[in-house]
């Protein structure tokens, strides 16, 4: 079964500075994977996601995410933080052999300082 | 717009008092799902319905139950509520059981035990 390790439970960067949220999968066949983001007292939004063709992903609120197979990696990226980006970041992954099988990280937090 | 919504947005109630928590969808989708989310950790799945085919997750406590009446609703019925039980539920929907599918959530209901 597939799985999903993010990387830091929380991350702290000032506003203006580069995000970046780890999540690294585990899967034996190609995966299909998201993220999310949940705001407080909010349920999950989807940020971007990778199926398959261009393994650069661009998503909402100027985050993308690359999917490097080599690495088994899919890290968030947002080249200058907002304020407005304060929230709860979920990895997930799913088979795409086995139906409805989505496996969540268990998420980073990521704090802005002014 | 076309969403996910669960009411009420916080619920209390007693231990051992059995509790509803709705979810209603107007995307017409076909799969609806709900997990459990606790502080601080990635939502786990509790079960689903892909139309009115229920699929329970296997380490679901038999205290959870579900009904989907239609497409657009469903509940989650919690029979006689533990202090563990305190979480936040969350309510997802998606077009179709394929692994390519994102969830849309809704806001989520957090539920209080006293």
């Amino acid at each position: 079964a597939q799985s999903v390790t993010q990387l830091g439970s929380h991350v702290s960067v000032s506003e203006g500075a580069l995000v970046l949220l780890r999540c690294n999968y585990s899967s034996s066949v190609p995966p299909y994977l998201f993220w999310y983001v949940q705001y407080p007292n909010q349920g999950l939004q989807l940020l971007l996601k990778y199926t398959t063709g261009a393994t650069l992903v661009k998503g909402i609120n100027g985050f993308e995410a690359e999917f490097k197979k080599s690495e088994t990696s899919f890290h968030l990226t947002k080249p200058s933080a907002h304020m407005s980006d304060a929230a709860e970041y979920f990895c997930a992954v799913s088979d795409r052999y086995n139906n409805n099988d989505m496996r969540f990280g268990a998420g980073t937090r990521l704090t802005v300082k002014p | 717009d076309a969403m996910v919504i669960q009411n009420p947005r916080y619920q209390v109630t007693q231990f051992g008092k059995p509790v509803t928590l709705s979810c209603s969808q107007t995307l017409n989708h076909n799969v609806m799902y709900w997990y459990q989310q606790k502080s601080s950790q990635a939502p786990k799945l509790l079960f689903h319905y892909y139309d009115k085919d229920f699929n329970n997750e296997a380490d679901t406590p038999d205290n959870f139950q579900s009904r989907r009446p239609n497409t657009s609703f469903c509940f989650l019925d919690i029979r006689s509520p533990g202090l563990g039980d305190a979480a936040m539920y969350l309510c997802a929907t998606s077009r179709g059981l394929d692994s390519n599918q994102p969830q849309h959530f809704g806001d989520g209901t957090r539920l209080s035990i006293l």
